[in-house]
């Protein structure tokens, strides 16, 4: 049983390139969320999808922040022009159908210098 | 705003004893209830659960209870040890028109249980 994994788990880049991340949820779960952890802060809500839609995005979500699933399985989440707030921990979570529980990755923890 | 709350940031507690994170929300919307347990390095991992419909829910060593009308819960953990130390995050969940049943966390409990 294996569970979410996320990839890298640490990323450090200069101000204003661009980042990518990918998720791979448990294979059964159709729901896989992204969430933001900030130090001192418990994870914030950022986007989720069912299958291969996006049906939801956060305010936190700016247009700098782009997610995908292309085909309802992995997903990536690209972040473009970084910037130095954007430094975190990106979580990805997924959940099954007819449960409320959601079961997280490890994180990738992102430093912007 | 934040809509779930955890006010104590740290909690010590003896090997042996019992250990009570508590929480309030303000969402009267929230219809689940959620705790996990963080270690340094790592995901939030699920813990324990319960729905709005109940008041209590047990597991092993683990109990949460829920106070609707106070909008808070709780989570008991008994005895405490040591591998139980962890940051504890309550999370709750409300319906959207989207389906997500998005999690809403608090800021987190540092829990210390001294040997």
């Amino acid at each position: 049983d294996t569970g979410v994994s996320q990839d890298p788990r640490h990323k450090i880049t200069k101000r204003g390139q661009n980042v990518t991340f990918r998720c791979d949820p448990i294979s059964e779960h159709n729901r896989l969320y992204w969430y933001r952890q900030t130090l001192g802060q418990g994870p914030e809500f950022l986007t989720y999808f069912q299958n291969e839609a996006q049906l939801e995005k956060s305010r936190l979500l700016s247009d700098r922040f782009s997610a995908e699933r292309p085909k309802g399985s992995f997903s990536t989440l690209e972040i473009q022009r970084t910037e130095q707030g954007d430094s975190a921990m990106y979580l990805c979570a997924s959940r099954p159908t007819g449960a409320y529980e959601q079961y997280f990755g490890p994180g990738t923890r992102l430093t912007v210098t | 705003d934040q809509q779930v709350k955890q006010n104590s940031p740290s909690l010590s507690v003896q090997e042996g004893r019992i250990s009570i994170l508590n929480c309030d929300y303000t969402n009267s919307m929230f219809d689940y209830f959620l705790w996990y347990k963080k270690y340094p390095a790592e995901g939030p991992t699920f813990l324990i659960s319960i729905s709005s419909i109940k008041d209590k829910n047990e597991d092993g060593r683990f109990t949460v209870f829920l106070n609707k009308s106070a909008k808070h819960l709780s989570l008991h953990i008994v005895p405490s040890q040591p591998g139980d130390s962890a940051v504890y995050f309550c999370a709750a969940s409300a319906y959207s028109g989207a389906g997500s049943y998005q999690l809403t966390f608090g800021k987190g409990t540092k829990l210390s249980v001294i040997p």
